[in-house]
């Protein structure tokens, strides 16, 4: 066990509908990063956060957004959802914004039909 | 800009054989590397990790990594391979002094231990 809990494990939404996923960091950790995890495209960052402010984002769509609130935890919300965005979202978090060693939660399942 | 590459898709061994995963890395800086396993339906699990030091890298369930900077490679190595080691494995790099820059994952190798 990690200690990065991802929740909801799996869901499984419409096209066009908008999810939230939440993902508390281990005890301690201020960074939070955001992954997508899919068959053609690989493990790909979305986006970082450290204690509340972004500080870098990657491959994240426009239609994507998150945040992390005073307690840490972050939520990643996801709109207009559609069949590609099908795949595994991993939370992944780390001691300080310098790069420690990042560890990831079991990851929420998507699968938008 | 950092990039990984494992070029391997798939690594198959025999159970008991010694076992290498390849990886190479290109980063601007001097690199901070990782190797991570996935088992099924599972998180990444973090395996070891190379910043300084001592090029040969102990890590996690008696797998290590050497750490060769001439042929910029991080290749993951265990003497005895078991038929549970069989899982996807990433190799991940930054620029130690990069600042904000995340971790970047190879495709992943997968690895299948036959009995």
């Amino acid at each position: 066990d990690s200690g990065v809990t991802q929740t909801p494990k799996h869901l499984i939404t419409a096209t066009g509908q908008r999810v939230t996923l939440r993902c508390s960091p281990r005890s301690g950790d201020l960074s939070v990063y955001w992954y997508q995890q899919s068959l053609d495209q690989g493990l790909q960052f979305l986006i970082h956060y450290y204690n509340g402010e972004e500080r870098a984002k990657g491959n994240i769509l426009e239609r994507f957004s998150a945040q992390q609130f005073p307690d840490l935890h972050s939520e990643l919300n996801l709109s207009s959802l559609e069949l590609g965005d099908s795949a595994l979202y991993f939370c992944a978090s780390s001691a300080s914004n310098s790069g420690n060693t990042i560890y990831f939660g079991e990851g929420s399942w998507l699968t938008v039909v | 800009a950092q990039s990984v590459a494992q070029p391997e898709d798939q690594v198959n061994v025999a159970e008991g054989n010694p076992l290498t995963v390849k990886c190479t890395y290109s980063v601007s800086g001097n690199p901070y590397l990782f190797w991570y396993v996935q088992y099924p339906n599972r998180g990444l699990q973090f395996l070891l990790k190379y910043i300084t030091g001592d090029n040969l890298v102990k890590g996690s369930y008696g797998f290590e990594a050497e750490f060769n900077k001439s042929q910029t490679s991080f290749h993951l190595k265990k003497p005895s391979a078991l038929v549970s080691d069989s899982a996807l494995y990433f190799c991940a790099v930054r620029d130690l002094y990069s600042g904000n820059t995340p971790l970047v994952f190879g495709k992943g190798t997968r690895l299948s231990v036959i009995a």
